[in-house]
């Protein structure tokens, strides 16, 4: 049972590039979320997915894209790496059927952009 | 917008004495609320979550949380810190339609031998 997962763990990489981070859960649930964590800000929400091919804007969306063409992955792609998205990001899942809906996180990717 | 706010960045405690992080909350409406815990290096675990159904929450390894609607707060506590319980510690609000999280900054705990 693997839950849900991300690849890779570490990247580093140029500014300029593009950066695609990956996200997959085994539970089959609904919502599927990125946040960014930085010291100091806790965990921001980049963009989040209520079901395959529908995707909104979180807290802190810019420079970022992301797509969601099955309902059990959830990529996250940096169009034009900066160094400003040096950062650690979180994947999470969740059937966000209520008020109390927990979301599981995936262990994370520490990206350094040089 | 709902939001919380975490008093202490950080906290330290000797091994077997009580724990207490601190953690207040904005919201017009009876809000959704979590504690989550962060080990080095680790995603992040729900530890507690409020469901209004008590405003005394359990949560697992020993911790609970009052939710206390006088005080706008909803505090994190533990009556004995073991050293494994060294982590950093989010309080959690949730909101929209998604039940999008936002995350207090953080409190980090040190647990002294």
């Amino acid at each position: 049972d693997a839950g849900i997962t991300q690849s890779p763990r570490y990247k580093i990489t140029e500014t300029g590039r593009q950066v695609t981070l990956m996200c997959h859960q085994t539970w089959s649930h609904s919502y599927m979320f990125w946040y960014r964590q930085d010291l100091g800000h806790g965990l921001r929400l980049i963009y989040y997915s209520a079901a395959a091919d529908i995707t909104d804007k979180g807290e802190v969306p810019d420079g970022y894209v992301v797509s969601r063409s099955k309902t059990e992955n959830f990529p996250l792609t940096l169009e034009s790496a900066t160094r400003s998205q040096t950062s650690v990001y979180f994947c999470a899942s969740g059937t966000g059927g209520g008020y109390v809906e927990t979301q599981y996180f995936g262990p994370g990717t520490r990206l350094l952009v040089l | 917008a709902q939001s919380v706010t975490q008093l202490d960045s950080h906290v330290s405690v000797s091994e077997g004495t009580p724990v207490l992080l601190r953690c207040n909350y904005s919201s017009s409406y009876s809000p959704s609320l979590f504690w989550y815990v962060q080990h080095p290096n680790k995603g992040l675990q729900l530890l507690l979550k409020y469901t209004s159904a008590a405003t005394l929450v359990k949560g697992i390894n020993g911790f609970e949380a009052e939710f206390k609607k006088s005080e706008t707060s909803f505090h994190l506590t533990k009556p004995s810190a073991h050293m494994s319980d060294a982590a950093e510690y989010f309080c959690v609000t949730s909101s929209g339609s998604a039940r999008q999280l936002t995350f207090g900054s953080g409190t980090q705990l040190t647990v002294l031998p």
